[in-house]
This record gives C-alpha cells, structure tokens and sequence, in this order.
C-alpha cells in the first residue's frame, strides 16, 4: 500500500534533548512538508521540501532542523532551543509538480511530550 | 498572505439532521480549497477540494462544499449526518504562484470539533 509512515507515534522527550521524528513517503512524491498542531491552533507549517536537497523555513521554524537527503525521507529534528515542544507533529507529502494543482496527504502523526 | 477563519470552534447535531460547517478565507487570488477531516490522534484525511470549475465540489462520504466567490467562503455540508462523523474539520488555503500554479503550502483554519448525538 502507498502511503505516508511516521514514527514512533508515541515519543516522550527530557528538557535538554534533543529528538528526531521519522517521516517516509513511498508514493513518489516531490514534496513534503511537516506541520505542528496544538489544541485550538489548527495546524502551523514547520519546514517544507519541494526537491530533494532543499527545503524552506515555515511559520515556525525556530527550534526544528531538517534534512532531505532522499525523496522519500524527510526527518524533523526537535531540538533543545525549542521552548514549547509538546504537541502532535504531522508530516504531510504531495506531488509538487508544476503547471498541476496540488494535494497534500498526510501520515498518522506523532505526539510528543517533554518531561 | 492567505488566512483561513472557521467561526465555529464546535457544533453539536443530532444523528440524521443536516450540517453545515462554516470556512472564510482571505487570499488576493482565486485559491485553492480543501476540507480535512480528523479523527482524535490521527493525521488529516482529505475530504475535497476546489481547484477551479464547478465552484460545488463533490467529496467522499456524501459531503460537499460550495466556492463562493463573493462571500470568500467555502462551506461543508451534509444532508444527513452519521454517527461516523463525528471528528474535527479543517479547512484550508492554498497559494498559487504567479503562474497559477499550485505549490503546496497551506494555511489551516483552527478546525471545527463535530460531535453527533443519536
């Protein structure tokens, strides 16, 4: 089945650390996104990649890194200068092909806690 | 730069009445639209989505939603709702380059909670 795999779904962090939330994509496509989402806040774009090797700073990029080192891996790093972590990470991918329009389809999540 | 407002946080409804969930969006061009849905502790699920055309947009599990121009708004409705659908609904705004084309950084509306009695 194609589709959008995160992991862990469950990840529980100590001030001070920092994590790493795996995303993988095996529908083929350019690009993907991850996205945080906090209770009445909808969803907030983090970073975004739309080729391999290269990805752009979102709303809220400050605390996070990333990398795009295959097309269908796209891992966010949380790390320790990020205040408020806590909160359920979605890793979204789409086709990203220009002259089309374009879908996002998302992964099953990831919910963070720090300790 | 595109925003979306949902000006219901929550809506209650009784099983087999209709639905009507309510999306304004700000965009200087024509957007792009979706409605996502979301079941607690899962990711989004896509319901429909307007890219032009017919501006009354057919989706899965029996929901439309209708582009009005004039309004900036970009409505969900079902004529008979099910217990099945009670989850939270996002919807969300898409930019286009100066193309037209879509790329895809969206902007999310703050989701409206559905619950349904029987």
């Amino acid at each position: 089945d194609g589709g959008i795999t995160q992991s862990p779904k469950y990840l529980f962090r100590k001030e001070g650390q920092n994590v790493t939330l795996s995303c993988e994509q095996n529908l083929n496509h350019d690009a993907m996104y991850w996205y945080r989402q906090d209770p009445g806040q909808g969803l907030r774009l983090i970073y975004y990649s739309q080729i391999v090797n290269d990805f752009q700073k979102g709303d809220i990029a400050e605390g996070y890194s990333v990398s795009r080192e295959k097309k269908e891996s796209f891992p966010l790093t949380v790390t320790s200068a990020q205040k408020n972590p806590t909160a359920f990470y979605l890793c979204a991918s789409s086709t990203g092909t220009s002259g089309s329009s374009d879908t996002q389809y998302f992964g099953p999540g990831t919910r963070l806690t720090v300790l | 730069a595109q925003s979306v407002t949902q000006p219901d946080i929550h809506i209650t409804v009784s099983e087999g009445a209709s639905l009507e969930l309510r999306c304004n969006y700000s965009y200087g061009a024509t957007p792009y639209l979706f409605w996502y849905v979301q079941s607690p502790g899962q990711g989004l699920q896509l319901l429909l989505k307007y890219f032009s055309g017919d501006t009354l947009v057919q989706g899965i599990k029996g929901f439309e939603a209708e582009f009005k121009r004039s309004q900036s708004s970009f409505n969900l409705r079902k004529p008979s709702v099910h217990w099945s659908d009670a989850a939270e609904y996002f919807c969300a705004v898409g930019a286009r380059d100066a193309g037209g084309t879509s790329y895809g950084k969206l902007t999310f509306g703050q989701g409206t909670i559905l619950t349904v009695h029987p």
